[in-house]
């Protein structure tokens, strides 16, 4: 099984740039996520998704859109990058299960660096 | 800002010792789950808890949901050098507007000395 599968995997952007981060689960998970992780700061949450056409903003949301037009993809997109956006970014997926339980999954991250 | 505080930040300790790290919240959550990272990896889940006071265990590893839901600790016994790497915390929100969330903390780096 792929799981879940991001790509690219590494970016360099120059600030002011656009691009769209890709993430693809084969889990028939219903509920996508979007972090970003920064050294001492752990994982914050940027948008997340509860079901296919349906998002939410995370804690740092501001910079960022995104889309989930098909129950397995969840796109990010930075429409003009900027250098505070240089981070590692992580998708995840997970399964409402019985009462609300969930496991979430992880890709291998994609490492954007903006110049 | 973040939900969740976790402690410590990083703990250096010998093989064989055991470890404890723990996370609070201002919030209810009706899912804690832990996960551990290793360079340059997308962290994997190491145990889940779905029930306040539920005590799990997976190996060398134990973790507890706090009575009060807005807490859990992890142990990890005996320790050994490949258990280096970063440990997260996180929790999945309960219901209102922000059902589904799933927020984490901000990692415990852990230091295993031979």
């Amino acid at each position: 099984n792929a799981g879940v599968t991001q790509t690219p995997k590494f970016r360099v952007l120059k600030t002011g740039q656009s691009m769209t981060l890709l993430c693809a689960q084969d889990m028939n998970h219903e509920y996508m996520y979007w972090y970003r992780q920064d050294p001492g700061m752990g994982l914050r949450l940027i948008h997340y998704s509860v079901g296919e056409g349906t998002t939410a903003k995370g804690e740092v949301p501001d910079g960022y859109n995104v889309s989930r037009l098909k129950k397995q993809n969840f796109l990010l997109g930075l429409e003009s990058a900027a250098p505070s956006q240089t981070s590692v970014y992580f998708c995840a997926s997970s399964y409402p299960g019985r009462l609300g339980n969930t496991e979430a999954f992880f890709g291998q991250g994609t490492r954007l660096t903006v110049v | 800002g973040q939900q969740l505080n976790q402690s410590p930040q990083s703990m250096f300790i010998q093989e064989g010792e055991d470890v404890s790290m723990n996370c609070t919240s201002s919030s209810i959550f009706n899912t804690w789950l832990w996960y551990k990272q290793d360079p340059g990896e997308g962290p994997v889940l190491l145990i889940a808890l779905y029930k306040a006071g539920e005590l799990t265990s997976n190996g060398r590893l134990t973790a507890q949901f706090g009575i009060t839901r807005k807490d859990s600790f992890l142990n990890i016994s005996a320790s050994i050098p490949s258990d280096v790497g970063i440990y997260f915390c996180a929790g999945l929100s309960a219901g209102g507007t922000s059902y589904g969330k799933l927020t984490f903390g901000q990692g415990t780096i852990l230091t295993v000395h031979p």
